[in-house]
Formats: structure tokens, C-alpha cells, sequence
């Protein structure tokens, strides 16, 4: 089974800033990564899959990079609604698709 | 827009089994996608349980293939997640969610979720 390792576990940065989160996955996923927003009471919304594409109605202001077994989502000015937990995801080897451990966001 | 909804049970008693359904709305079931159950627990995050296809074909997680069975009903536009011989460990919030049908295995639509606590 793959694991997905992310870091930092909380993020703290202000509106408007960039934020970079990292993932990596403990054998080669290739590029079969996805990365999902997730709020309070809410279900996990998909932002990135593929690595580096977005998923519909996703803003430009998310992208995604890496390969083999490093990854990064990079939030390039923070809005206040993109305060969230973020979760990785690989596809690669399956069964299981498995996912990370989450980055908590918070509002410095 | 496709919506996805959970149902089912809130409580189950240890040793019993948990059932949940998956009603399909604003698309069709029998579309080329394949449909997950995916729970979300405190102690262990986000845990893929398995799948379905139209076809009827299925794999589930090896962790839980000794226990899990997801059906499908074509009539109803729904799919259900039946996880047996439930412990504590099994307490979680239980999603169903959408596979991209052009990516299987990422995941664009999920129901808002369902806690289900196994407790006597």
C-alpha cells in the first residue's frame, strides 16, 4: 500500500500570501496524484488530479507539480474561503487508492 | 449537476452490520463511472473502502474485502455499502463519492456524508 506522507501538519500564513504543501508518497505514484480541499462539516472537494490539472470551477490560483514521489500544491495568494484542510491522493497502485494524512490551513 | 446522497442507520451495535445507501441524482448510475464508499475517521483520516462499476464488478480495499459487499440497483439509481462484523474501529463518517470516468480513482462528486457510531 502506498503512503502518502503530508507536511507541514498546519500551515499558518495571512490573506494574500502563497502557500506551499507537500506530499510524498513512499513509492512512485507517477503523476496519479489528486488533491482535495476539504471544510469543516463538509465533504472533500477535488481541486487537482493528475498532478498539475484542475478539476472544474477550480481557480487558477491552485496549481499542482511533481512527480515520481514528491508533490506540491502551491496556493498562489490566499483568499480567506481557502482556509481548509488539504489531503493528497494517489491512484497509481491500487487497491487501496490511499490519501494523506491532511494540512490543516489556518488564518495566521 | 450531480448529487450524491447518504442513508442509512446512525447507530449499530457491535458485531452487526452496517448499511448504507448511495441515491444518484442529476445523472444516471448506469453512466461510465465508477462509484466509491470512502470513510473518514479521527484515528485513521480518509479510508477508500471500495467500488463499483455498472457492470456489477467491484474491489474493495484488502484491509475490509473480508467484509464489505457494494451492490448496486440500476431501478433505484442508488448503490449500497454493506460492512459486516463492525467494531468500534469501523465508527466514521461514511461518504460515497463519484469517480472521474475519464481518471478512475480521483473523485468529483461525493454525498455530504453520513457518522455512523458503532456502539451498544
Amino acid at each position: 500500500e502506498v503512503v502518502l506522507t503530508q507536511s507541514p501538519a498546519t500551515l499558518s500564513l495571512s490573506p494574500g500570501e502563497r502557500a506551499t504543501l507537500s506530499c510524498r508518497a513512499s513509492q512512485s505514484v507517477s503523476r496519479f496524484l489528486a488533491w482535495y480541499q476539504q471544510k469543516p462539516g463538509q465533504a472533500p472537494r477535488l481541486l487537482i488530479y493528475d498532478t498539475s490539472k484542475r478539476a472544474t470551477g477550480i481557480p487558477a490560483r491552485f496549481s499542482g507539480s511533481g512527480s515520481g514521489t514528491d508533490f506540491s500544491l502551491t496556493i498562489s495568494s490566499l483568499e480567506p474561503e481557502d482556509f481548509a484542510v488539504y489531503f493528497c491522493q494517489q491512484r497509481s497502485d491500487w487497491p487501496p487508492y490511499t490519501f494523506g494524512q491532511g494540512t490543516k490551513l489556518e488564518i495566521k | 449537476q450531480v448529487q450524491l446522497q447518504e442513508s442509512g442507520p446512525g447507530l449499530v451495535k457491535p458485531s452487526g452490520t452496517l448499511s448504507l445507501t448511495c441515491a444518484v441524482s442529476g445523472g444516471s448510475i448506469t453512466s461510465s463511472n465508477w462509484w466509491s464508499w470512502v470513510r473518514q475517521s479521527p484515528g485513521k483520516g480518509l479510508e477508500w473502502i471500495g467500488e463499483i462499476y455498472p457492470s456489477g464488478s467491484t474491489i474493495y480495499t484488502p484491509s475490509l474485502n473480508s467484509r464489505v459487499t457494494i451492490s448496486l440497483d440500476k431501478s433505484k439509481n442508488h448503490f449500497s455499502l454493506s460492512l459486516s462484523s463492525v467494531t468500534a474501529a469501523d465508527t466514521a463518517v461514511y461518504y460515497c463519492a463519484r469517480g472521474i470516468q475519464f481518471a478512475r480513482g480521483y473523485f468529483d462528486y461525493w454525498g455530504q456524508g453520513t457518522l455512523v457510531t458503532v456502539s451498544s
